[in-house]
């Protein structure tokens, strides 16, 4: 199993450009969320899907869209890369299993720099 | 609305003395509570979780942390400081499945010979 994986590990953009964060986990879990953390914030959430086909936005969404159009996969998208995106991005995945208590398991994050 | 905080911002021990990183919480529900680790550009990983099975929930490499819910508290602990624990510690809760994560800010933990 190598649980949740993250592409690319390393990105460096410019203001305005684009670019997709790929997410994949072989767990079969249901729900797949996306957090940036930059120092001192801890870790917050952008987007989270409870399910293939459906997203929705946590605390810090604007600028950031998603898609989950197959189970195992959860898709981050920049449209215009802005100077305070420049953060690390972990993406994590739950099961459904009320009894796993969330407990979430994460990928090794995706450091993007915006220039 | 659930939030967590972690009392200390950095924590600096001498090895072999013990660790006490703080964590208070606030959650309407009953929550679950976490505590991760993450050293230097590396990943998050789970230490321990309280599910209410235990107050007392033990984890890996030592630590241990004791849910208090009449002081809303969720503190780790370890007897014993080595120079591999230095890294930063995040306390977490959660009200569920298909929920967000809340993190506290983070305590750095510094360890010195």
């Amino acid at each position: 199993n190598a649980g949740v994986t993250q592409t690319p590990k390393f990105r460096v953009l410019k203001t305005g450009q684009s670019m997709t964060l790929l997410c994949a986990q072989d767990m079969n879990h249901e729900y797949m969320y996306w957090y940036r953390q930059d120092p001192g914030m801890g870790l917050r959430l952008i987007h989270y899907s409870v399910g293939e086909g459906t997203t929705a936005k946590g605390e810090v969404p604007d600028g950031y869209n998603v898609s989950r159009l197959k189970k195992q996969n959860f898709l981050l998208g920049l449209e215009s890369a802005a100077p305070s995106q420049t953060s690390v991005y972990f993406c994590a995945s739950s099961p459904l299993d009320r009894g796993s208590w969330n407990e979430q398991f994460f990928g090794p994050g995706t450091r993007l720099t915006v220039l | 609305a659930q939030s967590v905080t972690q009392l200390d911002s950095h924590v600096s021990v001498s090895e072999g003395t013990p660790v006490l990183l703080r964590c208070n919480y606030s959650s309407s529900y009953s929550p679950s509570l976490f505590w991760y680790v993450q050293h230097p550009n590396k990943g998050l990983q789970l230490l321990l979780k309280y599910t209410s099975a235990a107050t007392l929930v033990k984890g890996i490499n030592g630590f241990e942390a004791e849910f208090k819910k009449s002081e809303t508290s969720f503190h780790l602990t370890k007897p014993s400081a080595h120079m591999s624990d230095a890294a930063e510690y995040f306390c977490v809760v959660s009200e569920g499945a298909g929920t967000a994560l809340i993190f506290g800010k983070g305590t750095t933990l510094s360890v010195s010979s």
